[in-house]
Formats: C-alpha cells, sequence, structure tokens
C-alpha cells in the first residue's frame, strides 16, 4: 500500500489561508469518509486536527477545515497564525488497515 | 486526564531483541484500541500496527506484518511492540496512540519512545 499523496511544503503569510491537499485512491481516500487530518511540531508527537473528513476534536480552532471530492482530501488553515507553522499529516482509513500521508511542512511566512 | 505512557529510550545492536511498552491511564483501557507509528528520522508517520486489550485482536500494516509483533496485557492496561531481531533500519521514533475503533482516528498519542540500533 502506498502513502497519501502529499504536496512536501505549503506556505502563507499571517492572516491568510493555505489549503493542503491529500490524494489516494478509490481503495482509501474515495472509498471511506474516514480521513483525518495531523498537526506535529518539531519534537512533538502528532495531534488530531480533523477527523472523518471535516470533523473537528474539541479544543480545535475552527480556523481548521477538512473536506474531500472524490479521491482527494484538503485541509484548510485559515488566518494563519505563527503557532500553526509545522508538518500535517493525512491518514485515511484503507479496509484493514490505515494509511498516512507522506507529510507537508506548512511555512508561515 | 487521559494519558498514554511510553517506556523510555532504548539503544541497541542489530540482532538484538527488543520490547518496548504503553500505559494507559485516565480512561477504560479496554474499551480502545492501541495502535503503533513509526516515524524514522527526518521522516514521516507510517501506521504498523492496532491491536484490541479487549480480545487481542490485532492488524498489521502490510509493511510491517512479520517484523514486529504488537500485544496486549489489559491486566495491567499495557500495549508492547518487540521485536525479535532488530536492524540498524529499525532506528526510528515510536509513538503509541488511541482510537476507538479500527477505523477511527488516533485521538490520543504516548509521547514516543526513541529506539537507536547501532553496532
Amino acid at each position: 500500500q502506498s502513502a497519501l499523496a502529499q504536496p512536501p511544503s505549503a506556505s502563507g503569510s499571517p492572516g491568510q489561508s493555505v489549503t493542503i491537499s491529500c490524494t489516494g485512491t478509490s481503495s482509501d481516500v474515495g472509498g471511506y469518509n474516514y480521513v483525518s487530518w495531523y498537526q506535529q511540531h518539531p519534537g512533538k508527537a502528532p495531534k488530531l486536527m480533523i477527523y472523518e473528513v471535516s470533523k473537528r476534536p474539541s479544543g480545535v480552532p475552527d480556523r481548521f477545515s477538512g473536506s474531500k471530492s472524490g479521491n482527494t482530501a484538503s485541509l484548510t488553515v485559515s488566518g494563519l497564525q505563527v503557532e500553526d507553522e509545522a508538518d500535517y499529516y493525512c491518514s485515511s482509513y484503507a479496509g484493514s488497515n490505515t494509511v498516512f500521508g507522506g507529510g507537508t511542512k506548512l511555512t508561515v511566512l | 486526564e487521559v494519558q498514554l505512557v511510553q517506556s523510555g529510550a532504548e539503544v541497541k545492536k542489530p540482532g538484538e531483541s527488543l520490547k518496548i511498552s504503553c500505559k494507559g491511564s485516565g480512561y477504560t483501557f479496554s474499551n480502545y484500541w492501541i495502535g503503533w507509528v513509526r516515524q524514522m528520522p527526518g521522516k514521516g508517520l507510517e501506521w504498523m500496527g492496532i491491536t484490541n486489550p479487549h480480545d487481542s485482536e490485532t492488524r498489521y500494516s502490510p509493511s510491517f506484518q512479520g517484523q514486529v509483533t504488537i500485544s496486549a496485557d489489559k491486566s495491567i492496561s499495557t500495549v508492547y511492540l518487540q521485536w525479535s531481531s532488530l536492524k540498524a533500519s529499525d532506528t526510528a521514533m515510536y509513538y503509541c496512540a488511541r482510537l476507538y475503533s479500527s477505523w477511527y482516528p488516533f485521538d490520543c498519542w504516548g509521547q514516543g519512545t526513541l529506539v537507536t540500533v547501532s553496532s
């Protein structure tokens, strides 16, 4: 099973919006509404930001939103803040297991 | 407070065996699955496998099947990840994380265990 495809990097200025894509296949992203997004700061454990494509866990700012179309899921961060600079990983249920994306480094300029 | 506390960093030689642990607290341990995620130095997250402490059902990523063993001891709220013969390429940070069911996301993560394999 291949990792989901994410752009290696993305960037934006404070206050701007940025969207990160996550492309899979009909066996994972396209086949299930079980796409999640995780944020990881350097040296820290990942943190769940979005689950089931577009749901936010308690405590996650509503600046973070998720969507999906076909085999591609997206994470949008609106009103970028300096603390949003981190690595972001998508993941999708794929039947008997789950697969992660390769990760996107978000830089806030 | 829900917590997953992992065992400490390990330094091992190639060919040695190793078992690292992940202890859950602050919730009903048997009601949640626990999974393991590998992160090699400077690289991304890799889903290794998950186990249900309630009945010991375990699922592995095809990439890790046969390479590691995941097990649980619900009497002490602990899940393990073990290797019978380590390789240098096993050098990585290993995270345990909780999920409500096999298709759910990881909603709580351990602090990570750094495993270094070097001769």
